[in-house]
């Protein structure tokens, strides 16, 4: 089957830097994708690895170890508006995407 | 521009009613899914259809039945709605070459009374 899972909250201060974690056990796994979605919105595409390695976008980057069944998101020079819930998924080649339970992350002043 | 939109944005409805949400992208791209948000947040697909196909049809009650009209549009009907049917509802649709790649619509907040 396939799980996935993530710390379920991170506070850090403005500035700062965060990482948050997402391990996988899953057959048929394609490729790891993140998505940022604030309180009463939409879920928002941030990254997507495919292979394993860094993928750097801006301030995020996200990355992906397979042989570890692992990857991570990391955010950079934190800002407020970075305050947000965060999804790991990951999916098959048709896009069956199985989402992490979601990390909030609480950025203070 | 609007890249995915959903119609409408809220919806409140009795119990036992029948109710459709639209959507559309034009993104120009060739599948499109629905998912369902629970009250925890928890994100789980629904359907999805790769130009006009159905390609994934997870556990869902059979009173729930999408439709995919052209390639840039994706309904859901919903038969005898429930009280448990009450969530947001989100289309999202992706390239073909990029599954994980997906874009998402503003979502349905569904109510049901």
């Amino acid at each position: 089957g396939q799980s996935l899972e993530q710390p379920s909250e991170v506070t850090a201060v403005e500035g700062a830097i965060v990482q948050i974690n997402c391990t996988y056990q899953t057959s048929g796994f394609y490729g790891l994708s993140w998505y940022q979605q604030h309180d009463g919105g939409a879920p928002t595409f941030l990254s997507y690895n495919a292979l394993d390695g860094l993928e750097e976008t801006g301030r995020f980057s996200s990355f992906l170890s397979r042989s570890d069944s692992y990857g991570y998101l990391l955010l950079q020079e934190l800002q407020m508006k970075d305050s947000a819930s965060y999804f790991c998924a990951n999916g098959d080649s048709w896009g069956k995407l199985q989402f992490g339970a979601g990390t909030q992350v609480v950025v203070t002043p | 521009d609007t890249a995915v939109s959903q119609t409408p944005k809220y919806l409140v409805t009795q119990m036992g009613n029948d109710k459709s949400i639209k959507c559309e992208q034009n993104l120009g791209h060739d599948t499109m899914y629905w998912y369902k948000q629970d009250s925890k947040k928890f994100l789980k697909i629904m359907f999805s259809y790769n130009n006009k196909e159905l390609i994934i049809n997870e556990t869902v009650p059979n009173r729930f039945s999408p439709k995919s009209p052209d390639k840039a549009h994706l309904n859901l009907h919903i038969n005898s709605l429930e009280l448990g049917d009450s969530a947001v509802y989100f289309c999202a649709s992706s390239p073909g070459e990029r599954a994980g790649e997906q874009y998402f619509g503003p979502g349905t907040r569904l109510t049901v009374t």
